[in-house]
């Protein structure tokens, strides 16, 4: 049971350049979050599903995009990359329902040039 | 506008005493508090929370305190550990949430517990 996975890791980017963070969980969760965590500012939420097919937008969800085709998937996608975009992003998922947690991924460090 | 604030960057105490994190929030509506620790490199991983409907929950060293008048509550470790040593964050979620689950969190505080 590897719980919520990312991939890649890490990656650089060149300002302009696109790319897609992959989110993977096995815990047949219905809910799945996209968050940037940036110094002094805690993690803040880009873009969240609330089941295979659904997406909808968070407090920062300018310059991302996402798809859940499939639910146990959740991607991420920069299609022109900004400096500004320089974080760690980290993806969660949840089961639903009151008094429950997410459960989170280990994070992709991304730098854009 | 910061509906959970989270005021102290840093914290450092001694290996065996107290620590205590404190977290503020603004929304009335929140009716769930959670607080998630995390390790350098690693994600957040959940560490205990609290129903507001109660003022208090304890699980092991991990106590964690909510004053609802104040809108404020603590997380107090005793005692303290080397290996707590982690940025931890209060999280809160709205009542009425649970369609999506949506956390607001706050920005962190960097325990560092000294041997």
């Amino acid at each position: 049971n590897a719980g919520v996975t990312q991939t890649p890791k890490f990656r650089v980017l060149k300002t302009g350049q696109s790319m897609t963070l992959l989110c993977a969980q096995d815990m047949n969760h219905e809910y799945m979050y996209w968050y940037r965590q940036d110094p002094g500012m805690g993690l803040r939420l880009i873009h969240y599903s609330v089941g295979e097919g659904t997406t909808a937008k968070g407090e920062v969800p300018d310059g991302y995009n996402v798809s859940r085709l499939k639910k146990q998937n959740f991607l991420l996608g920069l299609e022109s990359a900004a400096p500004s975009q320089t974080s760690v992003y980290f993806c969660a998922s949840f089961e639903g329902g009151p008094y429950n947690e997410q459960f989170f991924g280990p994070g992709t460090r991304l730098t854009v040039l | 506008d910061q509906q959970v604030k989270q005021n102290s960057p840093s914290l450092s105490v001694q290996e065996g005493r107290i620590s205590i994190l404190n977290c503020d929030y603004t929304n009335s509506m929140f009716d769930y508090f959670l607080w998630y620790k995390k390790y350098p490199a690693e994600g957040p991983t959940f560490l205990i929370s609290i129903s507001s409907i109660k003022d208090k929950n304890e699980d092991g060293r991990f106590t964690v305190f909510l004053n609802k008048s104040a809108k404020h509550l603590s997380l107090h470790i005793v005692p303290s550990q080397p290996g707590d040593s982690a940025v931890y964050f209060c999280a809160a979620i709205e009542a009425g949430s649970s369609n999506t689950g949506k956390l607001i969190f706050g920005q962190g505080t960097t325990l560092q517990v000294k041997p």
